[in-house]
């Protein structure tokens, strides 16, 4: 089955400090990937997709970057964090078995302070 | 105009009740409707998704699509407080890439 792995599940990081989130898939290959964030009380909103290795593209202009540096691996970073950086990010890809809808792993929740 | 409007709520009724949640999307090309559920402090889990128009029943829920008014509705049969939570709609393309969410409705079912 396909399932999602984010790390860290929650990070507290200052003001100007450097940020890494990891996110791998199983049980697929090629797969579409998304970073989206969730600020508090807010939806869902979409920061970055890829579609394969080394193409990103990016929904929200901002301090955050992401790569792909491999098939199932997809990473989220900023140089130096704002506090309006605060939020839950989630990594999200295609369920192969429920049509084109995809699925969410567990989320890292990040409190800039 | 956001693509897919969703009342935030929160929305409070009691056990046993029938609850109705509802979106409206702007674009008629949208093919793929989906709702998540989401617990406090967790990624969102696919609950149900209907390709084009129609209804799609699963246990207690029942998801309906009325593509003529671009309106897609969550129906809870017999709401339990285990289905406190909030609940996504979203929307998707066919062939698209991305899948475009509503800001969620919050539910709240009172023992």
């Amino acid at each position: 089955s396909q399932t999602i792995h984010q790390w860290p599940a929650t990070l507290v990081q200052p003001v100007g400090s450097p940020l890494s989130l990891e996110c791998t898939v199983e049980g697929t290959s090629n797969p579409n990937l998304y970073w989206y964030r969730q600020a508090a009380g807010r939806g869902l909103q979409l920061l970055f997709y890829s579609v394969g290795i080394g193409q990103i593209s990016s929904e929200v202009p901002q301090n955050l970057s992401a790569s792909r540096p491999q098939d199932r691996q997809f990473i989220l970073s900023s140089k130096k964090l704002l506090l309006s950086d605060s939020g839950f990010y989630l990594c999200a890809s295609y369920l192969t078995a429920a049509g084109n809808t995809i699925y969410f792993g567990e989320g890292s929740w990040l409190t800039v302070v | 105009q956001k693509e897919v409007e969703q009342d935030p709520g929160p929305l409070s009724v009691p056990e046993g009740a029938i609850v109705s949640l509802n979106c409206t999307y702007s674009n008629s090309a949208f093919q793929y409707f989906m709702w998540y559920r989401q617990y406090s402090r967790k990624g969102p889990e696919l609950l149900m998704y209907t390709y084009s128009s129609g209804n799609k029943e699963d246990g207690r829920f029942t998801a309906q699509v009325d593509k003529s008014s671009k309106y897609i509705s969550l129906f809870i049969r017999d709401s339990q407080p285990s289905d406190s939570a909030t609940y996504l709609c979203a929307v998707l393309y066919t062939g698209g890439f991305k899948t475009i969410f509503g800001a969620g409705t919050r539910l709240f079912v009172k023992a």
